[in-house]
């Protein structure tokens, strides 16, 4: 049984350019949660994708949008990155249901902007 | 929004001595409280959890306690290993499956 996925693990950027992170959730989720954790912090909520469509969102800039697939894998897209976009971006997922749900992470993409 | 604080940000004690890490939330709605615990360079794992509805919950040597009312959460590790140290990290959320809002983390060492 795969759990959460990630690619790739490592990514060196330069300010002003975009990215693309992917991200394929453990077999039989459909919810797919992003969150961006800087050195020495707790990881922060960026959004939620659920049923394709971005469910909840955390208090990021536009600069940051995401896309769920029918395959329930996902991607977040950052453009005109910044120095501070520079971070472990980590993908967790979950299955949407009334009950408790424990969101399982991915082993992150660690982003460096120059 | 939830604002989470994680207190201490570095704990250092010796083997099976024990640990408390302690968090407080500033949302009233948040009903779901999750430890996460981070090994240098690895993906959080969740280690234990509890709702609202719930005072305290074991698993073994771990426990969490909740004080609604007051609006804040502890996490107590008994007869602690040096296999226990990492960073370690408190969330608060409305709902389980919704936007984790985390602390800041507590780096927990344990010497033999």
């Amino acid at each position: 049984d795969a759990g959460v996925t990630q690619s790739p693990t490592h990514l060196i950027k330069t300010r002003g350019q975009q990215v693309t992170l992917r991200c394929s959730p453990k077999s039989g989720h459909d919810t797919v949660s992003w969150y961006q954790q800087a050195l020495g912090q707790g990881p922060q909520f960026i959004f939620q994708y659920y049923e394709e469509e971005e469910r909840q969102r955390g208090n990021f800039p536009d600069r940051f949008s995401g896309h769920q697939f029918p395959n329930y894998s996902s991607e977040l897209n950052v453009n005109a990155l910044l120095l501070g976009d520079s971070a472990l971006y980590l993908c967790a997922s979950s299955l949407n249901r009334l009950t408790i749900v424990e969101q399982y992470f991915g082993p992150g993409t660690r982003l460096t902007v120059t | 929004g939830e604002n989470v604080e994680q207190h201490p940000s570095t704990l250092s004690v010796q083997e099976g001595d024990s640990a408390v890490i302690k968090c407080t939330y500033s949302d009233s709605a948040s009903n779901y409280f999750p430890w996460y615990k981070q090994e240098l360079g690895k993906r959080p794992q969740l280690i234990i959890d509890i709702r609202s509805n719930v005072g305290e919950k074991k698993d073994q040597r771990i426990a969490v306690t909740l004080n609604k009312t007051a609006k804040h959460f502890s996490l107590h590790i008994t007869e602690t290993q040096p296999e226990d140290s990492a960073v370690y990290f408190c969330a608060a959320s409305v709902n389980s499956g919704y936007a984790l809002n985390f602390g800041k983390g507590t780096s927990l060492l344990v010497t033999p």
